[in-house]
């Protein structure tokens, strides 16, 4: 059975500052993964995804993440923090065996604030 | 030009009452989900639909009863509405080929039982 653990529920940064957050996943095959964010109140929006082609995949408001199969990793990164990333931020990974209707399984997810 | 719409935003009911929750995509896809979000803003699948079939039905109460009238358009209808059915409801959709699959989500209906 696949999974995801999100290390670090909180993480807390200055604006400018390195953004790291961590995901390892659990996946009998190369799994696909996805980063998604979740501004208070609203959906979750698509930041990135992994789909066995270049293990650095770059999304969108400058954050990347990178694949890592020998530490079945996907953390999501950014240079320079911006306070308007405040937000929680959730790793998922699907099975690419079951074909379009895929289910994704999502980790507990990482509150990232951002202070001045 | 919203993508994956949501009725209602919120939702306040009574234990014992029947309510839906309507969410229809203008994307083209061809597959719907509802995701549950617990106070502990964790996600699950509840269920999966692909072309009004459903496909994915996870361990969920059968007074949860999903309907697809079409491609565009998933419903989530909850009999006996119970105190731990409060959540926020996410409705998603996808193509079943050629993207990966990514998932486009709702803004979520948030549910609270008194």
């Amino acid at each position: 059975a696949q999974s995801v653990t999100q290390l670090g529920s909180h993480v807390s940064v200055s604006e400018g500052a390195l953004v790291l957050l961590r995901c390892n996943y659990s996946s009998s095959v190369p799994p696909y993964l996805f980063w998604y964010v979740q501004y208070p109140n609203q959906g979750l929006q698509l930041l990135l995804k992994y789909t066995s082609a270049a293990t650095l995949v770059k999304g969108i408001n400058g954050f990347e993440a990178e694949f890592k199969k020998s530490e079945t990793s996907f953390h999501l990164t950014k240079p320079s923090a911006h306070m308007s990333d405040a937000a929680e931020y959730f790793c998922a990974v699907s099975d690419p065996r079951s074909g379009g209707y895929n289910k994704l399984i999502f980790g507990a997810g990482t509150r990232l604030a951002v202070h001045p | 030009d919203t993508a994956v719409s949501q009725t209602p935003k919120y939702l306040v009911t009574q234990m014992g009452n029947d309510k839906s929750i309507k969410c229809e995509q203008n994307l083209g896809h061809d597959t719907m989900y509802w995701y549950k979000q617990d106070s502990k803003k964790f996600l699950k699948i509840m269920f999966s639909y692909n072309n009004k079939e459903l496909i994915i039905n996870e361990t969920v109460p059968n007074r949860f009863s999903p309907k697809s009238p079409d491609k565009a358009h998933l419903n989530l209808h909850i009999n006996s509405l119970e105190l731990g059915d409060s959540a926020v409801y996410f409705c998603a959709s996808s193509l079943a080929t050629g993207t990966y699959y990514e998932q486009y989500f709702g803004p979520g209906t948030r549910l609270t039982v008194t």
